[in-house]
């Protein structure tokens, strides 16, 4: 079972330059997030999605951009990296939304921008 | 601006011993869950704790939720290297966002 996928597992950028982190579940999940990683702050919401076509703004959106035209895939965009979004990403999937059920991560993508 | 400050950071004990680790907020949540997160991997659901005094245990970790619904408490009995990681809570209300904790990293030393 493949459960969350993510790609790339590392990724350098350069200040400016764009890139997408791709995301893909196959485990017929309607809700799907992003979330970034740092030390001493635990999981930060970026954007997250209710379904297909739906998608919303979490705790700290501002470089990034995200779409959901399938139930399966959710790519993030960096849009002009910048030093300060050096971070872990994670794209995680669940069957309902709150804390109610289990949230399934994939196994990270580590970026760095230089 | 809900908060859920764990602790301690960082624990690092010998095989065998107990532990017990803590997960504080303010606010009221409407459910718990606590995650255990390996280097190089994505966190995996432990436990949901939903009801005020809750007690679930899973082999030798005790997890319980406060009567108040606003901390929650993580107990391991004779710790493991194979429980080495990063344990993080998270506090759920009626929207979709959780609400993480920072995590306390732990090393079980053989």
């Amino acid at each position: 079972n493949a459960g969350v996928t993510q790609t790339p597992k590392f990724q350098v950028l350069k200040t400016g330059q764009s890139m997408t982190l791709q995301c893909a579940q196959d485990m017929n999940h309607e809700y799907m997030s992003w979330y970034r990683q740092d030390p001493g702050m635990g999981l930060r919401l970026i954007h997250y999605s209710v379904g297909a076509g739906i998608t919303d703004q979490g705790e700290v959106p501002n470089g990034y951009n995200v779409s959901r035209s399938t139930t399966e895939d959710f790519p993030l965009r960096l849009l002009s990296a910048a030093p300060s979004q050096t971070s872990v990403y994670f794209c995680a999937s669940s069957r309902q939304g709150g804390s109610l059920g289990t949230i399934y991560f994939g196994e990270g993508s580590w970026l760095t921008v230089v | 601006t809900q908060l859920l400050e764990q602790s301690p950071q960082f624990l690092s004990i010998q095989e065998g011993e107990n532990l017990t680790v803590y997960c504080n907020s303010s606010s009221v949540f409407s459910s718990l869950q606590w995650y255990r997160q390996e280097p190089g991997e994505g966190p995996v659901l432990l436990v949901t704790v939903v009801t005020g005094g809750e007690v679930k245990k899973l082999k030798r970790l005790t997890f319980q939720f406060g009567d108040a619904r606003k901390d929650s408490s993580l107990h391991i009995t004779a710790a493991q290297p194979g429980d080495t990681g990063l344990y993080l809570c998270a506090g759920g209300d009626s929207n979709y966002q959780l609400i993480w904790g920072a995590g306390t990293k732990l090393i079980i030393k053989p």
